[in-house]
């Protein structure tokens, strides 16, 4: 099956400045990687996705990136704010029958600290 | 709106109890999900409907039931838990079109415990 790792699990960043996490997967026949926020008591949001026929993402502040041959993943974003604190995950499609009602497979997350 | 709801949003459950979880979107997605999330862990996939019918289930223990009516509502029956199935409980719903997978848009999740 998929297996999907996340870096780092904690980043602390300055507000204002920008911040980067990293994610691998395994298995080449996934094709859909979208990243979730999660703040406390709350389920999963949908910030962003990137198929794999795109490497590239953009939307406001938020960025994805998608290197199919070295099958990684990175969210970017820029110019932070207190309001992006949160735990993001990244997500990879685990391809069971090709269906299109796949379940994902979630990275381990990364806690994202903004310093005021 | 892209809105899932799921009830009770807290639910206290002994280990001889039946309950269930309950989960609705309206926005006409036929693929509908429940993951387990543990504390400080990502959430685990445990069962997918499509078009009304149980596509993948996985491995799930049987005192986990699912249930799709219609294609609005999804429920998660529990009878016998152990301590150790306490945890949040997400609903998910997509699009389903073959052979992509579309955005799954999350409920706030069921917080349960089991005493």
């Amino acid at each position: 099956g998929e297996n999907v790792e996340q870096h780092p699990s904690t980043l602390s960043v300055q507000e204002g400045d920008s911040a980067v996490i990293k994610c691998t997967y395994s298995d080449s026949a996934s094709n859909y990687f979208p990243w979730y926020k999660q703040e406390l008591g709350k389920g999963p949001q949908l910030i962003i996705d990137i198929r794999s026929n795109v490497g590239e993402k953009k939307d406001q502040r938020i960025a994805v990136t998608l290197n199919k041959t070295a099958k990684h993943f990175s969210l970017h974003i820029t110019e932070t704010q207190p309001e992006d604190s949160a735990v993001y995950f990244c997500a990879a499609s685990s391809e069971y029958s090709g269906g299109g009602a796949d379940g994902l497979t979630f990275g381990k997350g990364t806690h994202l600290i903004i310093q005021p | 709106d892209t809105e899932v709801t799921q009830t009770p949003k807290h639910l206290v459950m002994g280990m001889t109890n039946k309950k269930s979880l309950k989960c609705e979107q309206h926005m006409g997605h036929r693929a509908m999900y429940w993951y387990k999330q543990k504390a400080k862990k990502p959430p685990e996939l445990m069962f997918v409907y499509s078009y009304e019918k149980l596509s993948i289930n996985e491995s799930v223990p049987s005192r986990f039931s699912p249930e799709c009516p219609n294609s609005s509502l999804l429920n998660l029956h529990l009878h016998a838990l152990q301590p150790e199935d306490s945890a949040l409980y997400l609903c998910a719903s997509s699009q389903v079109a073959s052979p992509s997978t579309y955005e799954q848009y999350f409920g706030p999740g069921t917080r349960l415990t089991v005493t």
